[in-house]
């Protein structure tokens, strides 16, 4: 069974910077494309970043281009999310995930998330 | 950017059908996916390219797609469907990136 575990959450000041991890298990780590969902405390899901398979390719929603950075280690099996600059706002708990593979495909797999908060 | 506009609550009484939508212009030329989202926990995908099932989902979660308007169908409703669902697709108009839905949170009278 896929496996996704997210570390690297906590508090920290606004204008601050956090490293999330996300540890791959039990699938082709590298031929899979994988995403960072966040959802703000009682709100709905928010698309953060997409990264494909090889990590040429990268996406962003508006929200955090620019001050995040996705990037994976297909050796190590393990996707990051580097936050900067973070704000208030960015308080969510932020999911990895898999996407199936292929075009316009959905996110399969889930990690159980880590909560961020951003605070003074 | 591509919105997804679906109604923030359904409730439905257990047996019964329930229906939940998602509208966004001419989504009917895109590929839904819909997630279940129950409190304290992960999404999980129930639905994927407008119909199809994942392995482990019961046949009673059934979806549909065409014009503006996608539909999330859970026959015979039980308490444990009790949940939030998010309609979600991939825009690729400007760049690619997921869009999701607003949530419906499903009560179960």
């Amino acid at each position: 069974e896929v496996q996704l575990l997210e570390s690297g959450g906590g508090l920290v000041q606004p204008g601050g910077s956090l490293r999330l991890s996300c540890a791959a298990s039990e699938f082709s780590f590298s031929s899979y494309a994988m995403t960072w969902v966040r959802q703000a405390p009682g709100k709905g899901l928010e698309w953060v970043s997409a990264l494909s398979g090889s990590g040429g390719s990268t996406y962003y929603a508006d929200s955090v281009k620019g001050r995040f950075t996705i990037s994976r280690d297909n050796s190590k099996n393990t996707l990051y999310l580097q936050m900067n600059s973070l704000r208030a706002e960015d308080t969510a708990v932020y999911y990895c995930a898999k996407e199936g593979g292929g075009s316009a495909t959905p996110i399969d797999y889930w990690g159980q998330g880590t909560l961020v908060t951003v605070s003074s | 950017s591509y919105v997804l506009t679906q109604p923030p609550s359904v409730s439905v009484a257990p047996g019964q059908t329930a229906r939940i939508t998602c509208g966004g212009n001419n989504i009917g030329s895109k590929s839904v996916h819909w997630y279940q989202q129950k409190p304290g926990q992960a999404p999980v995908l129930v639905v994927y390219d407008d119909s199809d099932r994942p392995s482990g989902i019961p046949e009673r979660f059934s979806g549909s797609n065409s014009g503006n308007t996608a539909t999330l169908t859970i026959s015979r409703v039980e308490a444990g469907d009790e949940a939030d669902y998010y309609c979600q697709v991939w825009d690729s108009s400007t760049d690619l990136y997921a869009v999701f839905g607003g949530g419906t949170q499903l009560t179960v009278l």
